[in-house]
């Protein structure tokens, strides 16, 4: 079974300051992964994915994340925080299918704030 | 292009009463998903459509769901006899091909239900 833990249900930041969500999955296959963004009364938004080619893995607003299979982590980082970044940020596995696409598994998502 | 639409935005209902959610895909998807994100958690799969027929409808928690696609475009999510514990925010995606696949889910801004 499939399964993602977001290891901070909060992370506030200064404007400016590097960003760090962390995520932790399980997967009896190889995974696919995913980062979505949703801001107040708008829907879900793909940031990035790994689907098994490049392990750093470059998405949309300057956010990236890296799949380690040893730590089986795949943790989102963008190097300086915007005030339009604040949103809840959703780590999600997908592999029921050895990789390809099955139904998607969330977290429980992290609130990133951003202070000016 | 449009993206993935539904209505209504907001249904507000008693308990007991049934209520129908309607999801407009994007043009061209063969895969659709129905989620459910109740307040503070992450979306949870409900079911899977390719073309008319539900391919995975493991999600659905019990016979008072039930959704049809029958023209293989538009969805409608049907819930009996409601509950409180019915209240969430549901969302619906679509994709390119589905299952087997690497494409991405799109998702629409949901129908937040609450039963009263």
């Amino acid at each position: 079974a499939q399964s993602v833990t977001q290891l901070d249900s909060h992370v506030s930041v200064s404007e400016g300051t590097p960003v760090l969500l962390r995520c932790n999955y399980s997967s009896s296959y190889s995974p696919s992964l995913f980062w979505y963004v949703q801001h107040p009364n708008k829907g879900l938004q793909l940031l990035l994915k790994y689907t098994s080619a490049a392990t750093l893995v470059k998405g949309i607003n300057g956010f990236e994340a890296e799949f380690k299979k040893s730590e089986t982590s795949f943790h989102l980082t963008k190097p300086s925080a915007h005030m339009s970044d604040a949103a809840e940020y959703f780590c999600v596995v997908s592999g029921a299918y050895g990789g390809s696409q099955g139904n998607l598994i969330f977290g429980k998502g992290t609130k990133l704030s951003v202070k000016p | 292009g449009a993206g993935v639409s539904q209505t209504p935005s907001n249904k507000v209902t008693e308990k007991g009463k049934y209520v129908e959610l309607r999801c407009d895909p994007i043009s061209g998807h063969t895969a659709l998903y129905w989620y459910r994100q109740s307040l503070g958690q992450g979306p949870e799969f409900l079911i899977y459509f390719q073309g008319t027929g539900a391919a995975d409808d493991s999600g659905l928690p019990n016979d008072r769901f039930f959704a049809v696609r029958p023209e293989g475009s538009v969805s409608t999510l049907k819930i009996q006899r409601t509950e409180r514990g019915d209240s969430a925010v549901y969302l619906c995606a679509s994709s390119l091909l589905g299952r087997g696949n690497t494409d991405t889910q799109y998702f629409g801004p949901g129908t937040r239900l609450t039963v009263l």
